[in-house]
């Protein structure tokens, strides 16, 4: 079956220090990753795909297909980084998004 | 040009009492779902519509009933409410393109007591 692990329920850094929100996933085609990103107070946002390589607010992923692994990195966090994270899997002809269980990640001063 | 709107934004229903959470979306997506957000959970698919007249169940479809007459619409029913039920509901809109983009309301904050 599909799944989306985020093993972090929270994550705690200093800001200026690296960041990683790991998220692992199992789905046997060719997936499509996104990370999502929920501010305070404010609706879910796409913050990057996987299929865009591209870097978003300083934020990377790599899709690792061997590892079925798409992890979340920044090399200096950001006080403004402070949120909720959400890793996500569509498939089914694109039809279905399925997400993880979120980390938050607070930056400290 | 809105993007995702739901409505209510905050409901108190008391155990049984039925009421439909509605989402519009004027962004011509064909694409259509609904999530529940409960802490730990992150969110999980209640339901999803791939085109007017067409529903699917998604990981917790139970307890909940959906229908999609127009492309703008997709209503969220609950029946006969239940306390497990209380979450924040959100409604999120997408093209039939792979890869793209999914657009979400702003939430509905129930309370089932």
């Amino acid at each position: 079956a599909q799944r989306v692990t985020q093993p972090e329920k929270l994550l705690s850094v200093f800001k200026g220090a690296p960041v990683e929100l790991k998220c692992n996933y199992s789905y046997s085609g060719s997936p499509e990753l996104f990370w999502y990103v929920q501010y305070s107070r404010q609706r879910l946002q796409l913050l990057l795909r996987h299929i865009s390589r591209e870097s978003i607010k300083g934020f990377t992923a790599d899709l690792n297909k061997g590892e079925t692994s798409f992890h979340l990195k920044k090399p200096f966090a950001q006080e403004e980084d402070s949120a909720m994270y959400y890793c996500a899997l569509g498939y089914s002809s694109a039809s279905k998004i399925i997400f993880g269980s979120g980390t938050r990640l607070s930056i400290r001063p | 040009n809105a993007g995702v709107t739901q409505t209510p934004k905050f409901q108190v229903l008391k155990t049984g009492q039925s009421m439909t959470l509605q989402c519009a979306q004027d962004m011509n997506h064909e694409y259509m779902s609904w999530y529940r957000q409960d802490p730990g959970m992150g969110l999980r698919l209640i339901h999803y519509s791939v085109g007017a007249g067409i529903t699917d169940q998604g990981e917790v479809p139970n307890g909940y009933n959906v229908s999609r007459s127009t492309t703008e619409d997709f209503p969220l029913r609950l029946l006969s409410a239940a306390p497990s039920q209380t979450s924040v509901y959100f409604c999120a809109t997408r093209s039939r393109s792979m890869n793209t983009e999914a657009f979400f309301g702003q939430g509905t904050r129930l309370t089932v007591v």
